[in-house]
């Protein structure tokens, strides 16, 4: 069975620090897709980035990077000089292409950051 | 852009009401799914949907139904609410080809007493 594991509950930074949030993932499939969302105070999930298994390129979007791992079954995501607008609940999600196409979340982690 | 759009943005209900949640996207989607999201469990799945008259049980289907008629709405029904199902609920759908992302309503967040 697919399990996705956020093990930071919340984190609190100040704002220009760099922050790293953990996402660990288990599944049984060698196709799988690996997502980032965010949900602002506002509570809308945003769609943030899509990667898939057989693409182990790390990413970089502005102040935003992922770094994907399958030998550690890890995806994490980074904020560089985080800002007050970065606050929120980020997911971490998996979806396998062989079984179910719905996402699987991980419990989410909460950042704060503070000005 | 796709948009998902959930009937209400909050619910109070009582105890043993049928509540209908529904959802509608405007994109064409095949899937269709509904979650609850409660603090630190994140959002789970509990029923979703590949096509107009299907349904498939997802982690948490106990208490739940849904109801697919047409490919743009996906109904979910609280046949008797019970205070354990206030929660927020989220709608999202998605295109099967390619694994794309899911895309979210705004939610709906219910409250049984």
């Amino acid at each position: 069975a697919q399990k996705v594991t956020q093990a930071q509950t919340e984190i609190s930074v100040v704002e220009k620090e760099d922050v790293t949030l953990d996402c660990v993932y288990e599944t049984r499939d060698t196709t799988y897709y690996l997502f980032w969302y965010k949900q602002p105070p506002s509570g809308e999930l945003v769609f943030l980035i899509r990667r898939n298994s057989f693409d182990e390129q790390n990413e970089i979007s502005g102040r935003y990077s992922w770094n994907f791992q399958k030998s550690t079954s890890s995806f994490n995501f980074t904020i560089t000089a985080s800002q007050v607008v970065d606050s929120a609940v980020y997911f971490c999600a998996l979806s396998e292409a062989t079984g179910r196409r719905a996402l699987t979340f991980g419990s989410g982690t909460r950042l704060q950051v503070q000005p | 852009d796709v948009k998902v759009t959930q009937s209400s943005r909050y619910l109070v209900k009582r105890t043993g009401e049928k509540v209908f949640l529904e959802c509608v996207q405007d994109m064409d989607h095949e899937n269709m799914f509904w979650y609850r999201q409660d603090p630190g469990l994140g959002l789970r799945l509990i029923y979703f949907s590949y096509d107009v008259k299907m349904k498939e049980k997802g982690d948490i289907p106990e208490g739940y139904s849904v109801s697919r008629e047409k490919k743009e709405r996906f109904s979910l029904i609280l046949e008797s609410a019970s205070t354990n199902q206030t929660s927020m609920y989220l709608c999202a759908s998605s295109h099967t080809r390619e694994l794309t992302e899911a895309f979210f309503g705004q939610g709906t967040r219910l409250t049984v007493v």
